[in-house]
């Protein structure tokens, strides 16, 4: 069975940082890309980014484009995701999310309850 | 990008009914179409991919359908377990676009 431990999220000013990680176990994770989506309070959802199981690949959505960074680290079987200037906007909980390939695929397998990250001053 | 687009937003029904709810992309995505449910404070659940394939332990009530631009998720004989909102996701192409959410509602 798929399981991730989201974790990380708290509360942070406008501009400041927070690096988020996704524990994962039950599968291989190094044969498997992986993703980040998030949930904004009163809203959708919304994928982040997603990156490949050899870390190779990574795409972005635009509006965390150049603020955020995914990254791995497949002796740990940890996904990361590395958030700085952080807008009130980005206040949401994040989910991290299996692929089904090594590749980027899009195919989204949630396994955690997620993390809360809130942006105010 | 690809825009989703889903409805009704809302939709209310009993337990018992059949309901459908539809996803529209803005441009061809053959069938690379996933539908999920989110209940409040709960993670998202993998309910289809590829337009029609069911994930692994979800019950066979659950039905999509659809391809090139316009889906369907079909949920037969509502469960109290079912209300809940959900989502459609395409994964033809970043940025991997969700609509903007059904929430199936009790009568």
């Amino acid at each position: 069975e798929v399981q991730l431990l989201e974790s990380g999220g708290g509360l942070e000013q406008p501009g400041g940082s927070l690096r988020l990680s996704c524990a994962a176990s039950g599968f291989t994770f190094s044969d498997y890309a992986m993703s980040w989506v998030r949930l904004a309070p009163g809203k959708g959802l919304e994928w982040v980014s997603s990156l490949s199981g050899g870390a190779i690949a990574a795409y972005y959505a635009d509006a965390v484009k150049g603020r955020f960074t995914i990254s791995r680290e497949n002796s740990k079987d940890t996904l990361y995701l590395q958030m700085n200037s952080l807008r009130a906007e980005d206040t949401a909980i994040y989910y991290c999310a299996k692929d089904n390939n090594l590749a980027v695929t899009g195919y989204l397998d949630f396994g955690g309850q997620g993390t809360l990250v809130t942006v105010s001053s | 990008d690809i825009q989703m687009t889903q409805s009704p937003s809302s939709l209310s029904a009993s337990v018992g009914d059949r309901v459908t709810i539809t996803c529209r992309a803005s441009q061809n995505i053959v069938r690379h179409l996933s539908w999920f449910q989110q209940k409040p404070g709960k993670a998202p659940k993998f309910l289809i991919y590829d337009a029609s394939s069911l994930q692994s332990g979800v019950p066979s009530r659950f039905s999509g359908s659809g391809s090139g631009t316009d889906f369907t998720l079909t949920i037969t004989s509502l469960q109290p377990e079912d209300f809940a909102t959900y989502y459609c996701q395409q994964s033809y192409i970043v940025p991997y676009n969700f609509g903007q959410g059904t929430k199936l509602e009790i009568k």
